[in-house]
């Protein structure tokens, strides 16, 4: 079955400092891999998404994700931290699911505080 | 932005009792998704639709039933509310029947069993 595994429910950067999330999947097939991010009260927005083609996708807010198939990795960098990006990250994949349809399986999520 | 629309925002019921949440799109877009966000457990998906009548289950479907009676529409139903369901109810749909479609996210809805 393909799953997303995040490492590090909770992650502390200072401002300016480089920020790493990561993230492992698991699949048997090319994966669909997705970014989100969630600030407080809010539903999750879209930060960068994989599909095929170049393996270094740049997102949202200066976030940037790299595709190793060779690490089964896919982990959200950014180069200076920023106050406003402290939020929740979530990873997730697409996967099949019965009769032809798709549906996404997320991560359990990594906390970024940002420390000034 | 999506149209995403969820009702009611916040929640209050007793163990026992029946719920409906609701998730209203202003496009006509096929694929809805019900998912609910726990602490430690991320996003874990309920049940989703790809077209009216079309549902199928996801993960924790246990104790969840859902309706898709016209496209904008996707209703969520507790038949009998329990504790364990206390929990944030996020709504979402595709805009493109694609693997590579990013999903769009309603604002969420707070539900708390008593």
């Amino acid at each position: 079955a393909q799953s997303v595994t995040q490492l590090g429910s909770h992650v502390s950067v200072s401002e300016g400092a480089l920020v790493l999330l990561r993230c492992n999947y698991s699949s048997s097939v090319p994966p669909y891999l997705f970014w989100y991010v969630q600030y407080p009260n809010q539903g999750l927005q879209l930060l960068l998404k994989y599909t095929t083609g170049a393996t270094l996708v740049k997102g949202i807010n200066g976030f940037e994700a790299e595709f190793k198939k060779s690490e089964t990795s896919f982990h959200l960098t950014k180069p200076s931290a920023h106050m406003s990006d402290a939020a929740e990250y979530f990873c997730a994949v697409s996967v099949e699911g019965d009769s032809g349809t798709y549906k996404y399986i997320f991560g359990t999520g990594t906390r970024l505080k940002v420390l000034a | 932005d999506a149209g995403i629309t969820q009702s009611p925002r916040h929640k209050v019921t007793e163990t026992g009792t029946p719920v409906t949440l609701r998730c209203h799109q202003t496009e006509n877009h096929r694929y809805m998704y019900w998912y609910r966000q726990d602490p430690g457990h991320g996003l874990r998906l309920i049940h989703y639709s790809y077209g009216v009548k079309d549902t199928d289950k996801g993960e924790v479907s246990d104790g969840y039933s859902v309706s898709r009676s016209k496209t904008e529409d996707f209703l969520l139903t507790l038949e009998s509310a329990t504790s364990s369901q206390t929990s944030v109810y996020f709504c979402a749909i595709s805009t493109r029947s694609s693997y590579n479609s990013p999903l769009h996210f309603g604002n969420g809805t707070r539900l708390t069993v008593t």
